[in-house]
């Protein structure tokens, strides 16, 4: 158990609609992670929040935003969903010395969201 | 842009070694490998700076090529609990934990 937490575990759903993943990191990480795997592909980087901000973004879809709260979890809206969007999503975190993410703190992941649309 | 891992695919027995390699098109500044079983979430391994800084696993051993934009892992004496898929993801020298990850290599260790 890495200590990160997503739910829902499984989402299905129709094309057009909309959907919010949600994401705890572990206790005292200030870096949340998203990421998509779809079948047979490797790990998608959609983008990065640390404490509260965005920053750093992938190849994340217009339809697709996300946000850090206070609280320091973070949500991952998807919508005009597309069957393509069917994937496996991780969300990560990091501890992070004061100064910001760096290249040396390792990510843990949680168990993943399924989301299949329909 | 992705980094490529080799081989995509490996099969062992138990107690034979095997290298799994990670090369970039661009400078590397920092590799991370990770572990992920099916249907689990990844799990880490290691961390490589550029300048030979590491982080991780006891057991597992990793080198970071500057010159050649690589690094490779190995895994030496593999048990049974090594399979699984590996991914390598680079990270570069700005102030983010952007990681940008290879398309995996599958690894299955036979009894």
């Amino acid at each position: 158990d890495s200590g990160v937490t997503q739910t829902p575990k499984h989402l299905i759903t129709a094309t057009g609609q909309r959907v919010t993943l949600r994401c705890s990191p572990r206790s005292g990480d200030l870096s949340v992670y998203w990421y998509q795997q779809s079948l047979d592909q490797g790990l998608q980087f959609l983008i990065q929040y640390y404490n509260g901000e965005e920053r750093a973004k992938g190849n994340i879809l217009e339809r697709f935003s996300a946000q850090q709260f206070p609280d320091l979890h973070s949500e991952l809206n998807l919508s005009s969903l597309e069957l393509g969007d069917s994937a496996l999503y991780f969300c990560a975190s990091s501890f992070n010395k004061e100064g910001g993410p760096s290249a040396m703190n390792e990510q843990f992941f949680g168990p993943g969201t399924r989301l299949t649309v329909l | 842009q992705q980094p490529v891992q080799s081989p995509q695919a490996v099969i062992l027995r138990e107690g034979e070694d095997a290298v799994i390699n990670c090369s970039s098109s661009k400078a590397l500044y920092s590799v991370h490998w990770y572990r992920q079983k099916h249907g689990e979430a990844p799990v880490f391994l290691m961390i490589l700076l550029k300048g030979g800084e590491q982080k991780g696993h006891e057991k597992i051993s990793a080198s970071f090529n500057e010159k050649k934009q690589q690094s490779s892992l190995y895994l030496t004496a593999s048990q049974l609990s090594y399979s699984g898929t590996y991914f390598c993801g680079t990270g570069g020298s700005g102030n983010t934990g952007k990681l940008i990850f290879g398309q995996g290599t599958t690894l299955q260790v036979k009894p």
